[in-house]
């Protein structure tokens, strides 16, 4: 299995612009969760869907951020404007949904927004 | 009250020597408890698990030890290596789904040769 895929790996981009990340499930997995990692604030988790249905979004910074799966194997992180303070590592993970939980890691996108 | 707790911030050990890594939680709803490893450019992966119903798992060279009155729970690194130099967190989530994940601030632990 190739494990979560992530891409792109690294963005660098200007303020105020669009920025789209985007994650591809393990096959068979049915939980997506991404994260936001800073060396400030550590690893945050941002927002999670069980079965295509975001079930707590509650960690998503402002209404800037926006995370959809238009389908069962596929996610997307959209940063809309992007802001200097946004220049963190976004991962995301997926899971079996089973208890207790494994959640596998991707290897995670380097954004920079200058 | 979700919050978990993590210490030391960063850690240098011997090579041979023993890492330990504190955690501390608050919610007694929490029920499951991971640990992950962060190799710098990776992302987090599953080190060990356990579960409030044993106070010490072992798997190879790391032993996770709970202590569910003080809620607390360590994770202790025999005989380190350089390998095992990364950064490591703790974890804890709500047995309902088993999914809702908190981590702590990490520990970035460095073996010397």
């Amino acid at each position: 299995d190739a494990g979560v895929i992530q891409s792109p790996r690294h963005e660098v981009t200007e303020m105020g612009q669009e920025v789209t990340l985007r994650c591809k499930l393990i096959s068979g997995h049915n939980s997506l969760f991404w994260y936001r990692q800073t060396m400030m604030r550590g690893l945050e988790l941002l927002i999670y869907f069980n079965n295509n249905v975001p079930i707590d979004d509650s960690g998503m910074p402002e209404d800037r951020f926006s995370a959809k799966m238009p389908n069962a194997s596929f996610s997307t992180l959209k940063i809309q404007p992007s802001e200097p303070r946004d220049s963190a590592v976004y991962f995301c993970a997926s899971s079996t949904g089973l208890v207790p939980d494994t959640q596998y890691f991707g290897p995670g996108t380097r954004l920079t927004v200058l | 009250q979700q919050q978990v707790k993590q210490s030391p911030q960063s850690l240098i050990v011997q090579k041979g020597g023993i890492s330990i890594i504190n955690c501390a939680y608050e919610n007694t709803a929490f029920d499951y408890f991971p640990w992950y490893q962060q190799f710098p450019g990776k992302g987090p992966a599953l080190l060990i698990a356990i579960r409030p119903d044993v106070s010490e798992k072992k798997e190879g060279r790391f032993t996770i030890s709970f202590n569910k009155s003080a809620k607390q729970f360590s994770l202790h690194i025999m005989d380190s290596q350089p390998g095992d130099s990364a950064t490591y967190f703790c974890a804890a989530s709500l047995d309902n789904y088993g999914q809702n994940f908190v981590f702590g601030p990490g520990t970035r632990l460095s073996v010397l040769p």
